[in-house]
C-alpha cells in the first residue's frame, strides 16, 4: 500500500509569486484535504476535494485554489503570495464512505517560504 | 461550530514516567476524536482515533486516550515515556454534519528526559 506523497518538499518563492504543490493520495482513497501549518501552531483547513468538486472550504481567500484529477490525486495553487503564506502545507488522503469516520491520512509536507 | 483545546503547549516528563497531554473539545454532535503525532520536519502520524463504541482506545507506540463525554476529554496518556517519544502532539475532532475536515489544537510539545 502507497502510502500520501507530496512534491515538493522545499519551496523559496518571492512575494507576489504564483506556487502549485502536488498530492498523490493513499492507493484506493478517493478523498484529498490541504492543511496549511503555520510555524508553531496546528494546522488549519485549506479545502477538501471529493471526486474533483471542492466538497468544503476553510476561511482561506480565494486566491488559495486545487484541483483534483480523475487518479485521485491533487493540486493546491496559491496566487499572488504573500508572506505569511509561508507555512508547512500538509495533504491527507481518506476513503469518503468507508463508514469508518474517513479517517485522514497525512503526507510529509511541502515547506513554503516566501521572502 | 467545534473546537479543540490543547493545556500546556510544552510537556517535560522523565524517562519511564507517566505520559499525560490534555485535550477537550466542543461539539455540539457527537464527536470523532483523533490524537496525532508530528517528528521534527514531517508529516502528521495517526497515533489513535475514537468514533463510536468503547471510550478507552489503545493506538500506536503504547499510547492510549480515553472519552469522557461528561467532562468533553480525550486525553493522551501512556504509562512509561520513552526517547523516542519526543515529539509534537495534535488532538483534533471531526463530526459527520458539515465540512468534514479536521479541526486541530495547537499541539503539545512532548520532551522526555533521560
Amino acid at each position: 500500500e502507497t502510502g500520501v506523497t507530496q512534491s515538493p518538499t522545499h519551496l523559496i518563492k518571492t512575494r507576489g509569486q504564483q506556487v502549485t504543490l502536488r498530492c498523490s493520495s493513499q492507493s484506493g482513497h478517493n478523498t484529498v484535504s490541504w492543511y496549511q501549518q503555520a510555524l508553531g501552531q496546528g494546522p488549519q483547513f485549506i479545502f477538501q476535494y471529493y471526486r474533483e468538486e471542492e466538497n468544503g472550504r476553510g476561511n482561506f481567500p480565494p486566491r488559495f485554489s486545487g484541483l483534483q484529477f480523475p487518479n485521485y490525486s491533487s493540486e493546491l495553487n496559491v496566487n499572488a503570495l504573500e508572506l505569511d503564506d509561508s507555512a508547512l502545507y500538509l495533504c491527507a488522503s481518506s476513503l469518503t464512505g468507508d463508514g469508518i469516520t474517513d479517517t485522514q491520512y497525512f503526507g510529509p509536507g511541502t515547506r513554503l517560504t516566501v521572502l | 461550530a467545534q473546537s479543540v483545546t490543547q493545556l500546556g503547549s510544552h510537556v517535560s516528563v522523565s524517562e519511564g514516567a507517566l505520559v499525560l497531554l490534555r485535550c477537550n473539545y466542543s461539539s455540539s454532535v457527537p464527536p470523532y476524536l483523533f490524537w496525532y503525532v508530528q517528528y521534527p520536519n514531517q508529516g502528521l502520524q495517526l497515533l489513535l482515533k475514537y468514533t463510536t463504541g468503547a471510550t478507552l482506545v489503545k493506538g500506536i507506540n503504547g499510547f492510549e486516550a480515553e472519552f469522557k463525554k461528561s467532562e468533553t476529554s480525550f486525553h493522551l496518556t501512556k504509562p512509561s515515556a520513552h526517547m523516542s517519544d519526543a515529539a509534537e502532539y495534535f488532538c483534533a475532532v471531526r463530526t459527520d454534519t458539515g465540512r468534514r475536515a479536521l479541526t486541530f489544537g495547537s499541539g503539545t510539545r512532548l520532551q522526555v528526559q533521560p
